[in-house]
């Protein structure tokens, strides 16, 4: 059974580029969140989405991010024109529920660097 | 206040003894108050979890303590291993649909052989 799986693991972009990263959830699992961890800090919530919906998108910058979770296919999160300050790990999780109902599992996260 | 603030940065443990740490809330409307563990390179796993309505949780040599009235929780590890030496992170989660987690900005921890 397999867990989280985020892909890329590490991805270098130059600045400008866009950054695509992929999250495919547990199985049987239909909520999806995304989380920045900047060195040093804790994780910072970015979105939540269920199948096709968004369902709480406050932590998301206003612009040049957007996720999607399609009803086929990986969770996405798309960073636009990306600048140095975008280098973080992001950090995909699921779960069957809302996360205040049962355990959340982290994929391995993927590392953004800008440069 | 969508805050959870965390104590110390760091820990430095002998093997065998007891690693605490500890995390402080705003928010009453939080219902769900994980601790997760982080190696290096890796994703968080979570460790122990433990609600509003009750004081302690053990599980192994992880057991969390909850004071309410305080707005505090903490994490301790008995008989700390060098494999121990790991970040840990406390996490509380905002009550209501939105399911997201507020994370504490992590103690890392080093357990000496």
């Amino acid at each position: 059974n397999a867990g989280v799986m985020q892909n890329p693991r590490h991805l270098v972009r130059r600045r400008g580029q866009e950054a695509r990263l992929r999250c495919s959830p547990m199985k049987g699992h239909s909520h999806v969140y995304w989380y920045r961890q900047l060195p040093e800090e804790g994780l910072k919530f970015m979105v939540y989405l269920q199948k096709e919906n968004i369902i709480d998108e406050s932590g998301m910058p206003k612009e040049r991010f957007s996720a999607e979770f399609p009803k086929e296919g990986p969770s996405i999160l798309r960073i636009q024109q990306v600048v140095r300050g975008d280098s973080a790990a992001y950090f995909c999780a699921s779960s069957p529920q809302a996360a205040s109902n049962t355990e959340a599992f982290f994929g391995q996260g993927t590392r953004l660097t800008v440069v | 206040q969508q805050q959870v603030k965390q104590s110390p940065q760091s820990l430095i443990v002998q093997k065998g003894g007891i690693s605490i740490i500890n995390c402080a809330y705003e928010n009453t409307a939080f219902d769900y108050f994980p601790w997760y563990q982080q190696f290096p390179g890796k994703g968080p796993a979570l460790l122990i979890a433990i609600r509003p309505d009750v004081s302690e949780k053990k599980e192994g040599r992880f057991t969390i303590s909850f004071n309410k009235s305080a707005k505090q929780f903490s994490l301790h590890i008995m008989d700390s291993q060098p494999g121990d030496s790991a970040t840990y992170f406390c996490a509380a989660h905002y009550g209501g649909s939105q399911g997201n987690l507020i994370f504490g900005k992590g103690t890392k921890l080093s357990v000496k052989p």
